[in-house]
């Protein structure tokens, strides 16, 4: 049973650029959340979906986007890069029970360097 | 606000036990989280508790819950190298909130 897994691996893009990053949830999971974490520090959440919608928003600008697609995969869309998006982005799902959320299965990330 | 916090560093002799603390600040946290990171690797959840509970035990693991104080703390025993990673605590309201990460390094 393959876990998250996110695509690509690593990027490395310039300033002013757009970006997406792909995820496909652990098989049972229809919720999915991204988290951006820089270097040296613990993962700040970006946004998180269910049923193809937006459900919570972290406080990141609308240069992050993303989507859900019906068999649950998810996309992570950046717009006009800067360096400091230069980070891991990692990728959680979980499966929804009762609107409570339990064990979340993070991917490995994508690391996106910005130069 | 919401703030998970945890220090930031922590070196233990190889078969001894560690132990990492963290605070929270959110109540309504349903669970609670351990995870680990390694090097260049995505997080690996290591443990949860349900808030309702003050201790949960998983082999190495231990868990504790002072919910009054907001406190939590993961002791693992008998410490090996293939411990070292940084441990994130971690709280749900929602979603999950993660403290900075505390580096655990083993000495010999």
């Amino acid at each position: 049973d393959a876990g998250v897994t996110q695509s690509p691996t690593h990027l490395i893009k310039t300033r002013g650029q757009q970006v997406t990053l792909r995820c496909s949830p652990k098989s049972g999971h229809d919720t999915v959340s991204w988290y951006q974490q820089a270097l040296g520090q613990g993962p700040q959440f970006i946004f998180q979906y269910y049923e193809e919608e937006e459900r919570q928003r972290g406080n990141f600008p609308d240069r992050f986007s993303g989507h859900q697609f019906p068999n649950y995969s998810s996309e992570l869309n950046v717009n006009a890069l800067l360096l400091g998006d230069s980070a891991l982005y990692l990728c959680a799902s979980s499966p929804e029970w009762d609107g409570k959320i339990y064990g979340y299965t993070f991917g490995s990330g994508t690391r996106l360097t910005v130069v | 606000g919401e703030d998970v916090e945890q220090s930031l560093f922590l070196s233990v002799r190889e078969g001894d036990s560690s132990v990492i603390n963290c605070t929270y600040t959110d109540s309504s946290s349903t669970y609670l989280y351990w995870y680990k990171q390694e090097p260049g690797a995505g997080l690996q959840l290591l443990t949860y508790i349900f808030s309702n509970m003050d201790m949960k035990q998983d082999q190495r693991l231990t868990v504790l819950l002072n919910k009054k104080d907001k406190h939590l703390s993961l002791r693992i025993a008998d410490t090996q190298t293939g411990d070292s990673a940084i441990y994130f605590c971690a709280e749900t309201p929602g979603k999950i909130i993660f403290g900075s990460g505390t580096r655990l390094s083993i000495r010999p």
